[in-house]
């Protein structure tokens, strides 16, 4: 089945700052792969979503970028805010894997001022 | 619009005790699924429903029981807990149809999470 590995564990930046967070797959079938977001006590959210026919998508302050080669994808956040600190979860799955997401381990992000 | 509601938020058993936590979604859904968060793992799914009256395993089924009432609500059942099982519950569901040869999208809508603690 699909393994989806997600780095760092932890990220802290100032106000302002850029962040990323990346993740690899192994599964070559994958074609979706989304982002969550969970803030604390609450259940994740969709922030963004690429599928594999397309390389890189924007949203406002938010990008996630995709490598099919290499197998990995990575998310930029931007001018980063307060209201950005959360844990974020990177996902993959495959029309043959019957549209189930696998997750990564997640990254809690701090956004300092 | 409620959304993904779960009950209870929270619970604390000891060893041996059976539970269900309860899971309804108000959005005309297809698919459920219940996962669960442990820190460092993060989320693995139990077992999940692709349509009313189906139901599936997923990555960690064992020690576990779901119930697919109606296309509204998915239950998941403890029989006899472990203190393995301490963990924060999410259920979740899609429009799509997992299982079925459709690409692209599977976008989840979680409730807010059940904090089982097993002594």
């Amino acid at each position: 089945g699909e393994n989806v590995e997600q780095h760092p564990s932890t990220l802290s930046v100032q106000e302002g700052d850029s962040a990323v967070i990346k993740c690899t797959y192994s599964d070559s079938a994958s074609n979706y792969f989304p982002w969550y977001k969970q803030e604390l006590g609450k259940g994740p959210q969709l922030i963004i979503d690429i599928r594999s026919n397309v390389g890189e998508k924007k949203d406002q302050r938010i990008a996630v970028t995709l490598n099919k080669t290499a197998k990995h994808f990575s998310l930029h956040i931007t001018e980063t805010q307060p209201e950005d600190s959360a844990v974020y979860f990177c996902a993959a799955s495959s029309t043959g894997g019957g549209n189930k997401l696998t997750f990564g381990t997640g990254t809690q992000l701090k956004v300092e001022l | 619009n409620a959304g993904v509601t779960q009950t209870p938020k929270f619970q604390v058993l000891k060893t041996g005790q059976s539970m269900t936590l309860q899971c309804a979604q108000d959005m005309n859904h297809n698919s459920m699924y219940w996962y669960r968060q442990d820190p460092g793992m993060g989320l693995r799914l139990i077992y999940y429903s692709a349509s009313e009256g189906t139901t599936d395993k997923g990555e960690v089924p064992n020690g576990y029981n779901v119930s697919r009432l109606n296309k509204r609500e998915f239950s998941l059942r403890l029989e006899s807990a472990a203190p393995s099982q301490t963990s924060v519950y999410f259920c979740a569901s899609s429009i799509k149809v997992a299982g079925q040869g459709i690409s692209g999208a599977n976008v989840l809508t979680f409730g807010a999470g059940s904090r089982l603690t097993v002594l």
